[in-house]
């Protein structure tokens, strides 16, 4: 069964915005996780969170965890084309590891 | 780089038909794991393995089975092939512990007509 739940399920900005994504969860979590999927591709593995950590930056990506709220976010900044994808959250319960449905970027040129 | 490669990009087989997708990962991780993703439901755990020749159901192992006879190799099996298991498979693997990303094969896109 799902954990996470993205939100929104689209979104569609310009080049250069900034992109924000939200994942909330239900349980409590030992990290969460964050995947990029091109279309028709397997995922790839962003970004980890451990629960006891607030933010985490790579590069562009900045993600957010509020166990209190049981939320994460994930900003992608100065967003460029090849940014279009989906992005998944996967909420990982000590070795169960769930994943959303993701949310659909498009990045405008 | 580890690398999990998939039998077929694509595959379309009759109903009924039993259909092998096969998956290889190159980093000698413990844990594999099979997922099918269709539109709105996100990935959904059929099996996973996290050593040789043991197997764990996941969230929909209903018309599926699963071997793993070498710690590289992990393989799906439909054993009747039907309509609504038309989907994308996507394997992993993964290190086993905490705190480990899974690393994604290219997919296998499956059509069951």
């Amino acid at each position: 069964s799902q954990q996470g739940e993205e939100d929104p399920q689209a979104l569609s900005i310009q080049e250069g915005e900034n992109a924000t994504m939200n994942c909330s969860y239900k349980t409590s979590i030992n990290n969460l996780q964050w995947y990029r999927q091109n279309s028709g591709r397997g995922l790839v593995h962003l970004i980890l969170i451990r629960s006891n950590e607030r933010e985490k930056h790579s590069g562009r990506l900045r993600v957010t965890l509020d166990t209190s709220k049981k939320s994460s976010s994930l900003l992608i900044t100065a967003s460029r084309a090849a940014d279009t994808a989906s992005y998944f959250c996967a909420t990982d319960a000590y070795n169960d590891m769930r994943f959303g449905a993701g949310t659909r970027l498009t990045v405008k040129p | 780089d580890v690398k999990v490669t998939q039998s077929s990009r694509y595959l379309v087989k009759r109903t009924g038909e039993k259909v092998f997708l096969e998956c290889v990962q190159d980093m000698d991780h413990e844990n594999m794991f099979w997922y099918r993703q269709d539109p709105g439901l996100g990935l959904r755990l059929i099996y996973f393995s996290y050593d040789v020749k043991m197997k764990e159901k996941g969230d929909i192992p209903e018309g599926y089975s699963v071997s793993r006879e070498k710690k590289e190799r992990f393989s799906l099996i439909l054993e009747s092939a039907s309509t609504n298991q038309t989907s994308m498979y996507l394997c992993a693997s993964s290190l086993l512990g905490a705190d480990y990303e899974q690393y994604f094969g290219p997919g296998t896109r499956l059509t069951v007509t």
